[in-house]
């Protein structure tokens, strides 16, 4: 089946350090993959969509240089948070999808705390 | 532009009660509808979705209809059980962008 998975599960970083997640897609081809950023109330915020053969994309209040992503292809892909400050805390959420209006399948989420 | 509204932020329910949770939504053309349930701990879990304006879906006794007309999708389930207490997320695609409505608690007392 399809899964994706993400790790770490949870990380804690020092004020002002900066720390990478990873994302990987298994058991299906992925042709676009974004990161979320899930705050303590729930609601989802997109940071950047990338998709096959396109520039990634980040969504405004979110920038290249302060969350630089990465994948040598679509099944694979990492995030770092640069310079993390407390209001950076959250679960960070890694969808990948087959096809334009598929579903998403998200991995478990890198929950980062700032310390 | 696209939205998704989900204007229950919590539900609180009894075991075997019935189960609505409001979905609206707002877009342009033929978008798909999904209903998505996060446990603690865990990330988004597709539970059920639907294609096509006008049909069903369902899954695990939850049930959703889109309906074009109203621009709903709401969600429903005749009986809970303690262990459906989880966060619902209505979400709609439309070609590249996903819009996550922003949440329902559902609690389910034993």
């Amino acid at each position: 089946g399809a899964l994706v998975y993400q790790y770490p599960r949870r990380t804690i970083c020092k004020s002002g350090t900066s720390m990478r997640m990873e994302c990987q897609a298994v058991g299906f081809q992925a042709t676009s993959v974004a990161w979320y950023r899930q705050s303590p109330q729930k609601t989802f915020e997109l940071i950047a969509l990338s998709t096959v053969n396109s520039a990634i994309k980040y969504e405004q209040n979110f920038t290249q240089e302060k969350f630089p992503i990465s994948h040598p292809n679509l099944s694979f892909s990492s995030m770092t948070v640069l310079n993390a400050y407390l209001e950076d805390r959250g679960l960070y959420l890694c969808g990948a999808r087959e096809t334009p209006n598929t579903e998403v399948f998200f991995g478990k989420g890198t929950r980062l705390t700032v310390v | 532009g696209n939205s998704v509204t989900q204007m229950q932020g919590q539900v609180t329910l009894s075991e075997e009660e019935f189960l609505f949770i409001n979905c609206t939504y707002s877009t342009t053309g033929y978008p798909t509808l999904f209903w998505y349930v996060q446990y603690p701990g865990e990330g988004p879990q597709l539970l059920l979705k639907v294609t096509t304006a006008n049909n069903k879906g369902s899954s695990r006794g939850f049930e959703a209809t889109y309906d074009k007309g109203t621009t709903s999708f709401h969600l429903q389930k005749a009986s809970v059980q303690e262990s459906d207490s989880a966060v619902y997320y209505c979400v709609l695609t439309n070609t590249n962008k996903v819009v996550f409505g922003t949440g329902t608690r559902l609690q389910v007392l034993p």
